[in-house]
């Protein structure tokens, strides 16, 4: 069984802080996408990332894929209270295997 | 214009009943999903439909039962509910080649079984 392993389940961090949430696996992916899900609606596509060692940035987020394929990371700078919500990692195997999600981070920022 | 529409958003039924939602993209992708999300928040494919063909069945019980009419629609017919149904129920799909594994969900269907 191929799992996505997430940590940390839980964050609650002051507004202004930088924080790090983490996507493992045993396996290599061929690739690795980042969610983010508000309350009452579906994840939203972040980023997807391919290549080993790839990262990427969307503002004050930074992406990046393990140059062995099996793990990412996630990194916020200066937390806002906007950036609370449910941030999910999902990952293939293959390009025809399904898709799954890690268990989620909840992701709280206080103001 | 909502790319992944699913209908009901909101579902509350008694144990034995039967229900179905519905799912259309607008999208023009080739495969569709469902993934139950249960209280936990923990997301878990159910089936997968590629062009009206069923390619992903994850161990789902037999009251589950999909249906695709066409590669636009994929509906979720459940069968004699339970309890541990009750879960937030999202449709998603994908294109074919490029961004084959980038999901465009729905915002969901919250079936709560008394």
């Amino acid at each position: 069984t191929q799992l996505l392993e997430q940590s940390p389940q839980f964050l609650s961090i002051q507004e202004g802080e930088n924080l790090t949430v983490y996507c493992n696996s045993s396996s290599v992916f061929s690739s690795l996408q980042w969610y983010r899900q508000e309350p009452g609606e579906g994840p939203v596509l972040l980023v997807t990332v391919v290549t080993g060692g790839e990262v990427k940035k969307l503002k004050r987020l930074t992406f990046q894929f393990g140059d062995a394929r099996k793990d990412s990371s996630l990194h916020i700078t200066a937390a806002q209270p906007g950036d609370t919500g449910l941030y999910l990692c999902a990952a293939s195997y293959s390009s025809a295997s399904k898709i799954i999600f890690g268990s989620g981070t909840r992701l709280s920022i206080r103001p | 214009d909502t790319a992944v529409s699913q209908t009901p958003k909101y579902l509350v039924t008694q144990m034995g009943n039967d229900k179905s939602i519905k799912c259309e993209q607008n999208l023009g992708h080739d495969t569709m999903y469902w993934y139950k999300q249960d209280s936990k928040k923990f997301l878990k494919i159910m089936f997968s439909y590629n062009n009206k063909e069923l390619i992903i069945n994850e161990t789902v019980p037999n009251r589950f039962s999909p249906k695709s009419p066409d590669k636009a629609h994929l509906n979720l017919h459940i069968n004699s509910l339970e309890l541990g149904d009750s879960a937030v129920y999202f449709c998603a799909s994908t294109p074919t080649g490029f961004g084959a594994n980038v999901l465009t969900f729905g915002a969901g269907s919250r079936l709560t079984v008394l």
